[in-house]
């Protein structure tokens, strides 16, 4: 079955530099979030997409922008990174809601971003 | 923000034991899974259950919705169940999960 794809699987970035992280969904889903993962904590949600629209925002920082295209798939753009930006940065995607109830969602393998 | 809980943060198992997982949120939920992260990091879909009882294999969960709270159980547990299990939850209306901070798993043969 297709799952989430992210690109690239890793990444070596210097301080101050720009990144820009990909994501294409799993067909027909079009809602995309974006989370991260610093060492030893939990996924933290930074920003969703629905239907190529934001949705909802989290602890996004400013230097990060993100936005979904008109195919879904989905990218994160950080700039003047910094080293606490080094972390597993997740997308994950899901179908249309059913009711009153989201549906299940489905993550990737991650981006694992160092700067250095 | 939804305050998600879990318990307890560390477990070690003998192969072959059972367990108990748990997970408490603090206000109305429209979605909770559970995932288990393994060691190279990948988060693989244990379940989806906002409400109700799932079966998959060795491994199960409950879900109370009314009370807040679900629980996953590890049944006969293998070496390879080792990592970490989170719980995440996303309120109604929004279009984001809660993750809590986890459950470390450590099986030994």
């Amino acid at each position: 079955a297709a799952g989430v794809i992210q690109s690239p699987r890793h990444l070596i970035k210097e301080k101050r530099e720009t990144a820009t992280l990909k994501c294409y969904p799993i067909p027909r889903h079009d809602t995309v979030y974006w989370y991260q993962q610093g060492p030893g904590q939990d996924p933290q949600f930074l920003i969703s997409f629905y239907e190529k629209m934001q949705s909802d925002k989290g602890s996004i920082p400013d230097r990060f922008s993100a936005q979904q295209f008109s195919d879904y798939h989905s990218e994160l753009n950080m700039s003047s990174l910094e080293l606490g930006d080094s972390a597993l940065y997740f997308c994950a995607s899901s179908l249309p809601g059913q009711g009153e109830w989201n549906t299940e969602a489905f993550f990737g393998q991650g981006t694992r971003l160092t700067v250095v | 923000g939804i305050q998600v809980e879990q318990s307890p943060p560390d477990l070690i198992l003998q192969e072959g034991a059972n367990s108990t997982l748990r997970c408490n949120f603090s206000d109305s939920v429209n979605n909770l899974q559970w995932f288990h992260q393994n060691p190279w990091g990948q988060l693989i879909n244990l379940f989806y259950i906002p409400s109700g009882t799932k079966q998959n294999g060795r491994l199960s969960a409950t879900t109370v919705a009314t009370e807040r709270y679900s629980l996953l159980y590890i049944s006969s547990s293998q070496t390879t169940d080792s990592g970490v299990y989170f719980c995440a939850v996303a309120p109604y209306n929004f279009n984001k999960f809660y993750f809590g901070s986890g459950t470390k798993l450590n099986v030994k043969p």
